[in-house]
């Protein structure tokens, strides 16, 4: 049983540009989260998605945007990368609406230049 | 606002000890509260959940504490032993119910 995919894994952008980052949860899992987590610190909830919605949203501006597919993957897309964008960023599953543990990736590391 | 804090400092014990990590919270009131374990450059993995009812909950040599009156729950690892040694991470979900907001992690170091 897979658990949560994600890709790409490393990834280098220049300040402007757009990125997308993608993930597959869990097998059976229907909510996915994303989380940006910065170097020594604790990951920070960016949104989650549940039934292709955006259930709830953290303290993220407008250029984080997401979307998630009627399989349950979901998509990260970032627009005008700024250089305080470079992090590690983690998308996590779950079986019961979101509510409970979570189950992570192992993220994409993005370096802004 | 809602904050949850762990301990700052990484804590660096002696292989055989016990390791006690405190994580406080304000302005949540959280049904349960969940620990995880992140090892460098990779993604959190759970390791235990207590419910509000609960006091206390092991598994294995980990003892998690839950006081829901000084806010604050106790993460221990008895025996510790150097494959123990990572940054382990306090969980809560938000008032709304659905973001799972984490502390920033404390690291934990054993040493031979």
């Amino acid at each position: 049983d897979a658990g949560v995919t994600q890709s790409p894994t490393h990834l280098i952008k220049t300040r402007g540009q757009q990125v997308t980052l993608r993930c597959s949860p869990k097998s059976g899992h229907d909510t996915v989260s994303w989380y940006q987590q910065a170097l020594g610190q604790g990951p920070q909830f960016i949104f989650q998605y549940y039934e292709e919605e955006e259930r709830q949203r953290g303290n993220f501006p407008d250029r984080f945007s997401g979307h998630q597919f009627p399989n349950y993957s979901s998509e990260l897309n970032v627009n005008a990368l700024l250089l305080g964008d470079s992090a590690l960023y983690l998308c996590a599953s779950s079986p019961l609406q979101g509510v409970g543990e979570l189950f992570f990736g192992e993220g994409s590391r993005l370096t802004v230049l | 606002s809602q904050k949850i804090e762990q301990n700052s400092e990484a804590l660096n014990i002696q292989e055989g000890k016990t390791a006690t990590l405190t994580c406080n919270y304000t302005n949540y009131s959280p049904a349960y509260l969940q620990w995880y374990r992140q090892d460098p450059g990779r993604g959190p993995v759970f390791l235990l959940l207590i419910r509000e009812n609960e006091k206390e909950k092991r598994k294995e040599r980990l003892k998690v504490t839950f006081d829901t009156t000084l806010k604050q729950s106790l993460f221990h690892i008895t025996a510790s032993q150097p494959a123990d040694s990572a940054t382990y991470l306090c969980a809560l979900h938000s008032n709304s119910g659905y973001a799972l907001n984490f502390g920033k992690g404390t690291s934990l170091l054993v040493t031979p």
